[in-house]
């Protein structure tokens, strides 16, 4: 059974970056890809990207496009989402997820994300 | 970007009662709709994909139905553990966009 276990809470300047890590124990790491999803506080969930690890290649939302960086270590079954020139409306909780089919049926636990100055 | 609505934005119901959702995407998707149940502090719960399949685990009290631009999800008869946020997202193009939520209160 996949589990994902991200990286905990972080608090950043505005204009830093931040890379969080979710790292995929049990099943096959690339059989499925990856995606990252957002949530501000108390607002809706907003899909940023996605990666399949068996290919390395990453998809984004164009909201994030130069902003975001998601990759895969197949050595330590981990993916990492880099989002850089924080600003104050990046604070939310960061998931990633199993991407199976574009069905996410596997969710890490959330890793909060304050910038603040 | 693909548009997706939900309606309510909320709503109070009791214990049994019988629950709809909807969803309306602004152009046609198929069936390539999945629903997710959240409760607070948790992360979203994969119930419904492509329109109506149930997700393993998931009580049969929850159903999905819908083509095109319109779909609903179902709760047969509301448990007290069903009091939650439910999100719809369209799974047709990128970037695969979520509604904005239906939650459900206890009324």
């Amino acid at each position: 059974q996949v589990q994902l276990v991200q990286s905990g809470a972080e608090v950043k300047k505005p204009g830093s970056s931040v890379k969080v890590s979710c790292e995929a124990s049990g099943g096959t790491f690339g059989n499925y890809a990856i995606s990252w999803v957002r949530q501000a506080p108390g607002q809706g969930l907003e899909w940023m990207g996605e990666i399949i690890p068996l290919f390395g290649t990453a998809n984004y939302a164009q909201k994030f496009q130069g902003r975001v960086t998601i990759t895969a270590d197949h050595s330590t079954t981990t993916a990492y989402m880099e989002l850089s020139a924080l600003r104050s409306e990046d604070t939310a909780v960061y998931f990633c997820a199993r991407d199976l089919r574009k069905q996410l049926d596997v969710w890490g636990q959330g890793t909060l994300v304050t910038v603040s100055s | 970007d693909m548009q997706m609505t939900q309606s309510p934005s909320s709503l109070s119901a009791s214990v049994g009662d019988r629950v709809t959702i909807t969803c309306r995407a602004s152009q046609s998707i198929g069936t390539y709709l999945n629903w997710y149940q959240q409760k607070p502090g948790n992360p979203p719960k994969l119930l419904i994909y492509t329109a109506s399949n149930l997700q393993g685990g998931v009580p049969s009290r929850f159903s999905g139905s819908g083509s095109g631009t319109d779909f609903t999800l179902t709760i047969s008869s509301l448990q007290p553990e069903d009091f939650a946020t439910y999100y719809c997202q369209q799974i047709y193009s990128s970037p695969f966009t979520f509604g904005p939520g239906t939650k459900v209160h206890i009324k």
